[in-house]
């Protein structure tokens, strides 16, 4: 099993264009989530989904969309990024009351 | 209002001493709680979890926590510190039920001193 995994690792935006971040996950986890990470911040949480066909917002979703049409991906747009944005992205799936497991990152700036 | 709360940003320890991270949270139905180490570029990883039963739990790398429901509280240790447990720990709740949203804390720097 690859477990969760991120694409890209690395990337840089200007402001203004659009991306989309993906998560995809082999476990057949219902769980899925996208948090994002910045120095003495914690993780906030995105955006999550509790299944196919259903999302909600986290803390922090403005500028963010997502949709889960499988159980597997759980793609995250930006739709205009801005320089707020620079951040580390992750994305994590879990099923029930059990750990979330994270994958490993993804390094996004916007200039 | 929030849900983890970790004090302090940055724990300094002597290797062999014993390693204390505080995490409170704030839960009107049973939580679900978690300790995550994430060490330098890389992703999180878990330490141990309480969902339901014995409240001392023990982990990998020889952290413990105990869940403390009169303190609100499940502070994560280990009795003895040593260089490689250098890393940032991220208390977090999970309260509502399955598949409820994971909240964590801001986390916590832990350096170790030879």
């Amino acid at each position: 099993n690859a477990g969760v995994t991120q694409t890209p690792k690395f990337q840089v935006l200007k402001t203004g264009q659009s991306m989309t971040l993906q998560c995809a996950q082999d476990m057949n986890h219902e769980y899925m989530s996208w948090y994002r990470q910045d120095p003495g911040m914690g993780l906030r949480l995105i955006h999550y989904s509790v299944g196919a066909g259903i999302t909600d917002q986290g803390e922090v979703p403005n500028g963010y969309n997502v949709s889960r049409s499988t159980t597997e991906d759980f793609p995250l747009r930006l739709l205009s990024a801005a320089p707020s944005q620079t951040s580390v992205y992750f994305c994590a799936s879990g099923r029930g009351v059990t750990e979330a497991f994270f994958g490993q990152g993804t390094r996004l700036t916007v200039v | 209002a929030q849900s983890v709360t970790q004090l302090g940003s940055h724990v300094s320890v002597s290797e062999g001493a014993l390693v204390l991270l505080r995490c409170n949270y704030s839960s009107s139905v049973p939580p679900y709680l978690f300790w995550y180490v994430q060490y330098p570029n890389q992703g999180l990883q878990l330490l141990l979890k309480y969902t339901t039963g014995a409240t001392l739990v023990k982990g990998i790398n020889g952290f413990e926590a105990e869940f403390k429901k009169s303190e609100t509280s499940f502070h994560l240790t280990k009795p003895s510190a040593h260089m490689s447990d250098a890393a940032e720990y991220f208390c977090a709740v999970r309260k509502g039920g399955a598949n409820s949203k994971l909240t964590f804390g801001k986390g916590i720097t832990l350096s170790v001193r030879p």
